[in-house]
């Protein structure tokens, strides 16, 4: 099993640009999510989603959307990407909030 | 807003003390969760505590959930560099909604 895949590892945007992270399980999960990290201040909840066609805004949601058409799947769109969106984004996925998650390996994004 | 507090920031300890980490929500959590992300990893599940004052054990590390359901605790004995890394805790709150500590970076010297 591949587990939680996140595509890219790395990404290096301009100010204004869009593009989306990818992420995709393999396990038949029901929740998963997308979290940001910056130094000192952990792992803060962006969106996140309890089945296919549901999805909901977590704790920082300005400036990304999500959606679910597939279980398997959670992309993260930067409508316009901005400075303060420098970070390493970490998407997870367990069977529900109740569970064990898994997380991928993140993607390291600078924007410029 | 829902917030889940973790102290210290870091931890410095010579290999063979104890380590322990502190988690405090602003509100009552339907469960704790508590994570090891080694430098430059991803965090890893250690374990789930859910009902008031359970006290779960791995090896040398314990587990506490409060009797209030609002606090946690990891404890390490006698520590080793393998247990070099960031511990947080994350609480589940209200609507399903996961709150992170801001992490305990823990580094044991030799």
């Amino acid at each position: 099993n591949a587990g939680v895949t996140q595509t890219p590892k790395f990404q290096v945007l301009k100010t204004g640009q869009s593009m989306t992270l990818q992420c995709a399980q393999d396990m038949n999960h029901e929740y998963m999510s997308w979290y940001r990290q910056d130094p000192g201040m952990g792992l803060r909840l962006i969106h996140y989603s309890v089945g296919a066609g549901i999805t909901d805004q977590g704790e920082v949601p300005n400036g990304y959307n999500v959606s679910r058409s597939t279980t398997e799947d959670f992309p993260l769109r930067l409508l316009s990407a901005a400075p303060s969106q420098t970070s390493v984004y970490f998407c997870a996925s367990s069977y529900s909030p109740n569970t064990e998650a898994f997380f991928g390996q993140g993607t390291r994004l600078t924007v410029v | 807003g829902q917030q889940v507090m973790q102290i210290p920031q870091y931890q410095h300890v010579q290999e063979g003390e104890d380590f322990t980490t502190y988690c405090n929500s602003s509100t009552t959590l339907s469960n704790i969760q508590w994570y090891k992300q080694r430098p430059g990893g991803h965090p890893v599940f250690l374990i789930q505590l859910v009902k008031s004052g359970e006290v779960k054990k791995q090896k040398r590390l314990t587990f506490q959930f409060g009797e209030a359901k609002k606090n946690s605790s990891l404890h390490i004995t006698a520590t080793q560099t393998t247990d070099v890394g960031t511990y947080f805790c994350a609480g589940l709150g209200d609507f399903n909604k996961f709150y992170f500590g801001s992490g305990t970076k823990l580094n044991v010297k030799p």
